[in-house]
């Protein structure tokens, strides 16, 4: 059973637009929720994270937009840039001991330009 | 550098066989995760260890196994490989519940 659920499997946008991509989660109980970006030969890197006490999260060009009530949140990469082009994870998690992140299944972004 | 070695990169094996991945997590991290990776699966969560003592058991096959040793690198012990093992596998340390740091990953190849 996929507790987090992560949609589109690929993405392709154009340099200077906006990339989004969404996640569903299933368990009420998940209070962490980071994005990881990853690079080809790489292993995946935190790129921003958000707790379900907010609605949303920006950083740089890079924002997480959370709603609660769907269980959904958001990564939106505003000004797509060719270097942006990557794999972009979303993960849950419980702040307790005992658990771990969860992922879902990743989204390929490829950027032209 | 993200500060997780994982060693070797690449190990190509036989069906059957055994292998041993390590992970050395950052300084300070007490907390070792391992993940498998595949096209199809995503990330994967296999263990957890904390300070040495197994933490969190995901979706490991019982051929799978892990330790952690005193000076906290990590140990995933794979057995009687199949075809289907072949995979990226992971590991990640955290000084906390929050903002794992990943290794480059090993590249297992069953042949």
């Amino acid at each position: 059973q996929q507790q987090v659920k992560q949609s589109p499997q690929s993405l392709i946008v154009q340099k200077g637009g906006i990339s989004i991509i969404n996640c569903a989660y299933e368990n009420t109980a998940f209070d962490y929720f980071p994005w990881y970006q990853q690079f080809p030969g790489k292993g995946p890197a935190l790129l921003i994270a958000i707790r379900p006490d907010v609605s949303e999260k920006k950083e740089g060009r890079f924002t997480i937009s959370f709603n609660k009530s769907a269980k959904q949140f958001s990564l939106h990469i505003m000004d797509s840039q060719p270097g942006d082009s990557a794999t972009y994870f979303c993960a849950a998690s419980k702040s307790q001991a005992g658990t771990a992140l969860i992922f879902g299944k990743g989204t390929t972004l490829s950027v032209s330009s | 550098d993200s500060g997780v070695t994982q060693t070797p990169k690449h190990l190509i094996t036989a069906t059957g066989q055994r292998v041993t991945l390590r992970c050395s997590p950052r300084s300070g991290d007490l907390s070792v995760y391992w993940y498998q990776q595949s096209l199809d699966q995503g990330l994967q969560f296999l263990i957890q260890y904390y300070n040495g003592e197994e933490r969190a058991k995901g979706n490991i096959l019982e051929r799978f196994s892990a330790q952690q040793f005193p000076d906290l690198h990590s140990e995933l012990n794979l057995s009687s490989l199949e075809l289907g093992d072949s995979a990226l596998y992971f590991c990640a340390s955290s000084a906390t519940e929050y903002g794992y740091t990943f290794g480059s990953g090993t590249r297992l190849t069953v042949v």
